[in-house]
């Protein structure tokens, strides 16, 4: 079974830094394309970065590129997000998401629960 | 970036009823259309993708159609279990883009 568990989020200030984590399991992680997509409270989704399974291609939304940082360790089965110059816009649950298929990008067919970044003074 | 437009945001609508929601895109996209399904507190679940194509385990009461810019998510006969946020998305290009969100009341 595919399972995705993020972990990191929390309560920080303007101008901060956090680093969130998602930790797969259930398939060949070093495979798939691996997003991150966050919801700001009672708002839609928005996409803010992928990074490609093996040769480490990464894009970002125009919103956060040059502020976070997304990286995978592929002998850990881990995705990771740097988030750094945080701003209160950035208060949202982010959620790591798996593409469907090993040569596809943006169909998110798993998702984690969430962790959520709070951004306040 | 390409702008994805729902309607309606919202709907009231029995159980039984057939449920048509619509997805527009500023440009053709093709048949690069997803469509997710979101409970309130729960993360997104993956329910078609290339416009039509149903995801392995979501009942066939779901359906997708169109291409270029117009897409419709149709549930022939609504469940108590499908009231929730519907959200669009495209994978056409970079970044992908989501809708607004249509939810799926109870009437």
């Amino acid at each position: 079974e595919v399972q995705l568990l993020e972990s990191g989020g929390g309560l920080v200030q303007p101008g901060g830094s956090l680093r969130l984590f998602c930790a797969a399991s259930g398939f060949t992680f070093s495979s798939y394309a691996m997003s991150w997509v966050r919801q700001a409270p009672g708002k839609g989704l928005e996409w803010v970065s992928a990074i490609s399974g093996s040769d480490g291609s990464t894009y970002y939304a125009d919103s956060v590129k040059g502020r976070f940082t997304i990286s995978r360790d592929n002998s850990r089965n881990t995705l990771y997000l740097q988030m750094n110059s945080l701003r209160a816009e950035d208060t949202a649950v982010y959620y790591c998401a798996k593409d469907l298929l090993s040569s596809s990008w943006y169909y998110f067919d798993c998702w984690g629960q969430g962790t959520l970044v709070t951004v306040s003074s | 970036d390409i702008q994805m437009t729902q309607s309606p945001s919202s709907l009231s609508a029995s159980v039984g009823d057939r449920v048509t929601i619509t997805c527009r895109a500023s440009q053709s996209i093709s048949t690069y259309l997803n469509w997710y399904q979101q409970k309130p507190g729960k993360a997104p679940k993956f329910l078609i993708y290339v416009a039509s194509s149903l995801q392995s385990g979501v009942p066939s009461r779901f359906s997708g159609s169109g291409s270029g810019t117009d897409f419709t998510l149709t549930i022939s006969s609504l469940q108590p279990e499908d009231f929730a946020t519907y959200y669009c998305q495209q994978s056409y290009s970079t970044p992908p883009t989501f809708g607004q969100g249509t939810k799926v009341e109870i009437k």
